[in-house]
């Protein structure tokens, strides 16, 4: 049971490069979510899903695509990447355990965009 | 909107000493859950201690416990016997019972000292 799994684990992009941050999860939760941390900032949500083929936007969407086909899957692309972008990135599920309710976390991805 | 605001960028505690970290958080619903998460060096956030906002009783997990004062919207938390490995930066976060995102604090870096 691997759990929240995130690939690649640091990236450098230069300006105008688009990617995409993988995010998987063997958990069968329906809730899957992207945020990102910057310094002083704490964690801020960017896009999430609340099952396969659902999708909406976070706090700060501006910049980036999601897209869910399948439960375990939950992709975040960059079309264009910008300085402003240059941050860590955390995929992260929501799952229901007994009374209470638990976000899992991946181990993130540092991106760097020069 | 719901905010959620931790004042003290950094905190710092003796071994074996107690510290407590404090987190405020805003909103005019009744029924949401609360959390504390540990972001060591790693980057993996780990998840501490949780709260159900109808629960009067404080919860506790080992060496951590938290003073939930509804009324006052406040959510501390209390680390006793500090150990060198409690050293990381402390999240707070609030998620309504109605939705499943998660607002964070800007986080506290807290140091250990031998």
């Amino acid at each position: 049971n691997a759990g929240v799994t995130q690939t690649p684990k640091f990236q450098v992009l230069k300006t105008g490069q688009s990617m995409t941050l993988q995010c998987a999860q063997d958990m069968n939760h329906e809730y899957m979510s992207w945020y990102r941390q910057d310094p002083g900032m704490g964690l801020r949500l960017i896009h999430y899903s609340v099952g396969a083929g659902i999708t909406d936007q976070g706090e700060v969407p501006n910049g980036y695509n999601v897209s869910r086909s399948t439960t375990e899957d939950f992709p975040l692309r960059l079309l264009s990447a910008a300085p402003s972008q240059t941050s860590v990135y955390f995929c992260a599920t929501f799952g229901e355990e007994g009374a209470y309710n638990e976000q899992f976390f991946g181990p993130g991805t540092r991106l760097t965009v020069l | 909107a719901q905010t959620v605001t931790q004042s003290q960028p950094e905190m710092s505690v003796q071994e074996a000493e107690t510290v407590t970290l404090s987190c405020t958080y805003d909103t005019s619903e009744s029924d949401y859950y609360l959390f504390w998460y540990k972001q060591p060096p790693s980057r993996q956030m780990i998840l501490v201690i949780r709260q159900e906002a109808y629960k009067q009783q404080n919860a506790t997990e080992n060496r951590f416990s938290v003073n939930f004062q509804k009324a006052a919207k406040s959510f501390s938390l209390k680390i006793s016997d500090s150990q060198l490995g409690d050293a990381a930066m402390y999240f707070c976060a609030y998620r309504s019972a109605h939705t499943d995102k998660l607002i964070f604090g800007t986080g506290t870096r807290l140091q250990v000292f031998p």
